[in-house]
């Protein structure tokens, strides 16, 4: 079955710089990476998401790059804000259903 | 855009009961909806995908007559933990795809202590 493996497990940066986080998926049938932002006891919200049909997608500070080939696909964030802070997962849909990876707590100094 | 409810959002019980919990897509139907669990500080784990109209596909490992799911209509599916025991306490969320799309949306969760 399908296996997301996610790094770091936690990330610390300096308001105003930029965070990185790496996910590798191992089913090359998935077409669909979505990333979700999760505070603590509340749903995972999506935050952006891309298709296997692009390398890229951005969204204001947020954007998500994908390498099919090497099966892995990124999250940036630019200009952090402590708002930021939260665990960030991402995921890779096999047949619909999605598995997540471990995720990332974030932490954004002021 | 699209809503999950999902009820209770707390729940304390005895050890040995049964504990019931809802998911409803608010406006839009759902032909499949799943069921995560969550333990503190760890990811979103699978337990159950639950198809509107027939049996729930469990993931390796779950064990479907202690987490008995029903997805009697395109908006509602229920979890049922039975014979609760405190090992089971955790933060459950569940999630429901719009007919025909690949995005999730997710209720708000249910944080079930078995005492």
């Amino acid at each position: 079955g399908e296996n997301v493996e996610q790094h770091p497990s936690t990330l610390s940066v300096q308001e105003g710089d930029s965070a990185v986080i790496k996910c590798t998926y191992s089913d090359s049938a998935s077409n669909y990476f979505p990333w979700y932002k999760q505070e603590l006891g509340k749903r995972p919200q999506l935050i952006i998401d891309i298709r296997s049909n692009v390398g890229e997608k951005k969204d204001q500070r947020i954007a998500v790059t994908l390498n099919k080939t090497a099966k892995h696909f990124s999250l940036h964030i630019t200009e952090t804000q402590p708002e930021d802070s939260a665990v960030y997962f991402c995921a890779a849909p096999p047949s619909g259903k999605l598995i997540f990876g471990q995720g990332t707590t974030l932490q954004v100094k002021p | 855009g699209a809503v999950v409810s999902q009820h209770p959002s707390w729940v304390i019980c005895k050890s040995g009961t049964s504990v019931k919990i809802e998911c409803r897509s608010l406006d839009f139907q759902a032909t499949t909806m799943f069921w995560y669990r969550q333990f503190p500080k760890q990811s979103l784990m699978l337990m159950a995908t639950s198809n509107e109209g027939s049996k729930a596909t469990y993931e390796q490992g779950v064990e479907k007559d202690k987490f008995l799911i029903n997805h009697a209509s395109l908006t509602l599916s229920t979890l049922t933990v039975t014979s609760a025991h405190p090992e089971d306490s955790s933060f459950y969320i569940c999630s429901a795809n719009p007919t025909g799309r690949n995005i999730q949306y997710f209720g708000a969760g249910t944080r079930l202590s078995v005492l």
